[in-house]
């Protein structure tokens, strides 16, 4: 599981407060990722670092941000909880191999918004 | 951007039978092709991948196969065991190759395949 942690791995909070999962790596890779799981839609891409402090959209990025000030850690952080946000949030980072860059995720965090 | 489909959605097979799954791409440009297993509660693992310059790789039990020109590619599963049950999931980018960039992968919906004893 290239040694990656997530916290907390089960939360529940309610609409419209902030909410912060936090992903740590042990692995010094340079390149990280949020996705979110549902049932129908298989994984989806919310943000992603290049490195510490830089960091792109993804497919699904409206309320959420994130945020990298170490190599080690990427937080992302729902500003204002809404319900279709509860889903399983997977984080996942980004080594080179061979000629491609391979992703390996970590345990996951459910998050349900009521 | 990328639209990746995956079939069948799920799939059950008799154990020591084989398994097929098979994803679409939608952009040319994509160069790599990665496969995950998740087994229930658990983050995905990556099991196989393959690149636009070659058109099968093997690994063990375990295949994909690319057609660039179709852009579509497929896993293989042979000799199918009780743990081969799982859902499995294909993805598609176009971090190969590059010298900078590792973008996100697009995934297909993924295929819950169910091994009978």
């Amino acid at each position: 599981d290239a040694g990656i942690t997530q916290s907390p791995r089960h939360k529940v909070t309610e609409t419209g407060t902030p909410v912060t999962l936090r992903c740590h790596q042990t692995e010094n890779h340079r390149y990280m990722y949020w996705y979110r799981q549902d049932p129908g839609h298989g994984l989806r891409l919310i943000h992603y670092s290049y490195g510490v402090k830089d960091t792109d959209k993804g497919e699904v990025s409206d309320g959420y941000s994130v945020s990298r000030s170490k190599t080690e850690d990427f937080l992302l952080t729902l500003e204002s909880a809404t319900s279709s946000q509860t889903s399983v949030y997977f984080c996942a980072t980004g080594a080179r191999v061979s000629s491609s860059y391979e992703q390996y995720f970590g345990p996951g965090t459910r998050l349900t918004v009521t | 951007g990328e639209n990746v489909e995956q079939h069948p959605s799920t799939l059950s097979v008799q154990e020591g039978d084989s398994a097929v799954i098979k994803c679409t791409y939608s952009d040319s440009a994509s160069n790599y092709f990665p496969w995950y297993k998740q087994e229930l509660g658990k983050g995905p693992q990556l099991i196989i991948d393959i690149r636009s310059n070659v058109g099968e790789k093997k690994d063990q039990r375990i295949a994909v196969t690319l057609n660039k020109t179709a852009k579509h590619f497929s896993l293989h599963i042979t000799e199918t065991q009780p743990e081969d049950s799982a859902v499995y999931f294909c993805a598609a980018s176009m971090s190969a190759y590059s010298g900078g960039g590792a973008d996100g992968l697009t995934f297909g919906k993924g295929t819950h395949l169910i091994i009978q004893p």
